[in-house]
């Protein structure tokens, strides 16, 4: 069973840091995510692809305070220098033969 | 510019059927898998049929399987979801987004605006 975990919510201030985590099922430690971002009102937008060993591509134009990494079942996001553009919900992804998988998204904050 | 364009959204009353069509522009639209992702309300993202490039491989989420069918046109640069038997759940907003992988399933990088599906009586 392929199931991405994310906590529901985050917060942290203006030019501060947030790391996002996406834990995968037991067993899958193996498999790469991706991360999208979703500002209010507006589709999904391709941040990145993280793979198991923590090395990610990411999308065209994705700023540099967004990185990837990776520690076991889980995938994280890091955004530095958290500007007011950044509040929005983030989706992590995986998938395998036959299926797409989402986590529940977790809805960031900029105080 | 890469872009995905969707549109034949609608209101639709339950067990109707509707016609979504995304066109695509700014790459080679034959040479990348294709999917539908939808978002109820207030609510997260759902995978909802994958193809690929060639129409050779299809799948389904199961809470779709038998009632929707994907399909493309690669001479048009296009991408189809046919949904029939409608129901009140299926009230969502649908995207299409491609899938980056080259013979692969892989990571969806880029995506669509979306039109919303509402099935009300």
């Amino acid at each position: 069973q392929l199931v991405l975990t994310q906590s529901p919510s985050a917060s942290a201030s203006l030019g501060a840091s947030v790391k996002l985590t996406c834990t995968l099922s037991s067993g899958q430690s193996s498999y790469a995510i991706a991360w999208h971002q979703q500002q209010p009102e507006k589709g999904p937008r391709y941040l990145m692809k993280v793979n198991s060993d923590g090395s990610h591509n990411k999308g065209d134009g994705i700023p540099d305070r967004f990185s990837g990494s990776s520690s076991g079942t889980e995938r994280y996001l890091t955004i530095s220098s958290l500007q007011s553009e950044d509040e929005a919900a983030y989706y992590c992804q995986t998938w395998d033969t036959g299926i797409h998988v989402f986590g529940g998204g977790t809805k960031v904050t900029v105080l | 510019e890469v872009q995905l364009v969707e549109s034949g959204g609608g209101l639709v009353q339950p067990g109707g059927s509707l016609r979504l069509s995304c066109a695509a522009s700014g790459f080679s639209f034959r040479g990348y898998a294709m999917n539908w992702v939808r978002q109820a309300p207030g609510k997260g993202l759902e995978w909802v049929s994958y193809i690929s490039s060639s129409s050779s491989t299809i799948y389904y989420a199961d809470s779709v399987k038998g009632r929707f069918t994907i399909s493309r046109d690669n001479a048009k640069n296009s991408l189809y979801l046919q949904m029939n038997s409608l129901r009140d759940e299926d009230t969502a907003m649908y995207y299409c987004a491609r899938d980056r992988g080259v013979g692969a399933i892989d990571a969806f990088d880029i995506w669509g605006q979306g039109t919303m599906v509402t099935v009300s009586s």
